[in-house]
């Protein structure tokens, strides 16, 4: 079945950089979009960038532009989320989600299991 | 940047139908999508497109469009349903999500 497997939590401390993976399986990797979603406890989702990973492409929301990197590696059907300068209310629970799209309108499905960063 | 609105909260009686809504001007040209979490868990798609569920997601899940409102409806509301439900759309390079809307079935 289609699934994406993301890395375990992370500690880190203010000023560093964290980077989460995210492994697909189930279907080619480079046909669809990955982004990042991030959620803080309590709060609703917030969306962060995307990556077409046949292309290399990628898109930041400006919110995090300067700090936020996201990569792929194709050979191992695996993206990634670097965030760097990092700060405690960097501090939520971080997922990637494959976007599908028909005529412009995309969706989310499925969503890796989430992981926690914790600034501290 | 576009912005996405939610109400906060709504409440239905066990069976009985609910209707949440999305407002947008986002959603004058793209379709919103919708995503149901639970407590610890990650978001899960429910409705996509004009009116479409994934495999495994209830009939009694229901999605429609008027201007710029989209709205989730949830007909003979059950126990299990009760979470926060989220909207997302897109604004032109950029991805939005609403606020989320936490439903309590009673």
């Amino acid at each position: 079945q289609v699934q994406l497997v993301q890395s375990g939590a992370e500690v880190k401390k203010p000023g560093a950089s964290v980077k989460v993976s995210c492994k697909a399986s189930g279907y080619t990797f480079t046909t669809y979009d990955i982004n990042w979603v991030r959620q803080a406890t309590g709060q609703g989702l917030e969306w962060m960038g995307w990556m077409n990973p046949n292309s290399g492409y990628i898109g930041y929301a400006q919110k995090f532009q300067g700090r936020l990197t996201i990569t792929r590696n194709t050979s191992i059907s695996t993206a990634y989320m670097e965030l760097s300068s990092l700060r405690s209310d960097d501090t939520a629970v971080y997922y990637c989600a494959r976007e599908r799209r028909s005529s412009g309108s995309g969706w989310f499905d499925p969503w890796g299991q989430g992981t926690q960063v914790t600034v501290s | 940047s576009s912005e996405l609105t939610q109400d906060p909260a709504v409440s239905v009686a066990l069976g009985q139908t609910v209707r949440i809504t999305c407002q947008g001007d986002s959603l004058r040209s793209y379709y919103a999508s919708w995503y149901q979490q639970k407590p610890g868990q990650a978001p899960i798609l429910v409705i996509y497109g004009k009116n479409n569920r994934p495999s495994g997601i209830p009939d009694r899940f229901s999605g429609s469009t008027s201007g710029n409102t989209a709205s989730l409806t949830i007909t003979g509301a059950q126990a299990e349903d009760e979470a926060d439900y989220y909207c997302k759309s897109r604004d032109s390079s950029a991805v939005v999500f609403g606020g989320g809307t936490k439903l309590t079935v009673l």
